[in-house]
């Protein structure tokens, strides 16, 4: 199954953007990038998902690098709320039953 | 609103003794995962079911058994056989094409007495 790479945490200034990477180097053409973040004590929840081309939605814009083997999050304004784990997964249409979630990446946001 | 339901929200297992952990999902999905989260780190697999009657071990299913009798349901047992089962228990779901968003439930804290 393929991977995931995520620095083990990040820290930003509020209201400052915020660029999340993640590397997956051995991604196949089949595999959708997803993105989950998770508050302390609750499920993660989902954020954005994308395959080849950046993907923008209200919460967070995905940045897919042309090989593929690499992609990041952007948060366009920090606030205290996004103080999350954001873990970046890999999901396919033969072995997404079997999404593997690494450590993912803790932000932590200053006021 | 539709969404997944985890019950209870913190459960204590005594030495020897099976607990069972509910999962409860409204959205109309087939697939239905659980996942073990232990501090600081990241979600491991326990079993997953692409189908009602039908379900999968994942990469730490010893000491664990499931069942899918019902679409909405998919409850988790841990047994007297997880001999470290305290965790934080997660249960979600995905309409079932391997590619679609996952959907989470708030999660069970089980703790051993």
């Amino acid at each position: 199954d393929a991977k995931t790479t995520q620095p083990n945490s990040m820290e930003s200034n509020e209201e400052e953007p915020v660029h999340l990477p993640c590397n997956h180097s051995t991604i196949s053409g089949t595999d959708y990038i997803h993105w989950y973040r998770q508050l302390p004590s609750q499920g993660p929840e989902y954020v954005i998902h994308g395959l080849t081309s950046n993907v923008n939605n209200r919460m967070a814009s995905l940045a897919i690098a042309e090989d593929r083997k690499s992609s990041t999050l952007i948060l366009h304004r920090a606030t205290l709320r996004d103080a999350a784990v954001y873990y970046c997964i890999l999901r396919d249409r033969t072995g997404g039953f079997k999404t593997i979630f690494g450590a993912g990446t803790r932000l932590f946001v200053k006021a | 609103d539709g969404g997944i339901t985890q019950s209870p929200k913190y459960l204590f297992r005594k030495e020897g003794q099976n607990v069972t952990l509910s999962c409860e999902q409204n959205l109309n999905h087939d697939a239905m995962y659980w996942y073990r989260q232990d501090p600081g780190q990241g979600l491991r697999l326990i079993y997953y079911s692409q189908i009602v009657n039908d379900f999968q071990k994942g990469d730490i299913a010893e000491g664990y058994s499931v069942s899918r009798e019902k679409k909405e349901s998919f409850p988790l047992t841990v047994t007297s056989a997880q001999k470290n089962p305290t965790a934080f228990y997660l249960c979600a779901s995905s309409i079932g094409q391997g590619v679609e968003k996952l959907f989470f439930g708030s999660g069970t804290q089980l703790s051993v007495l």
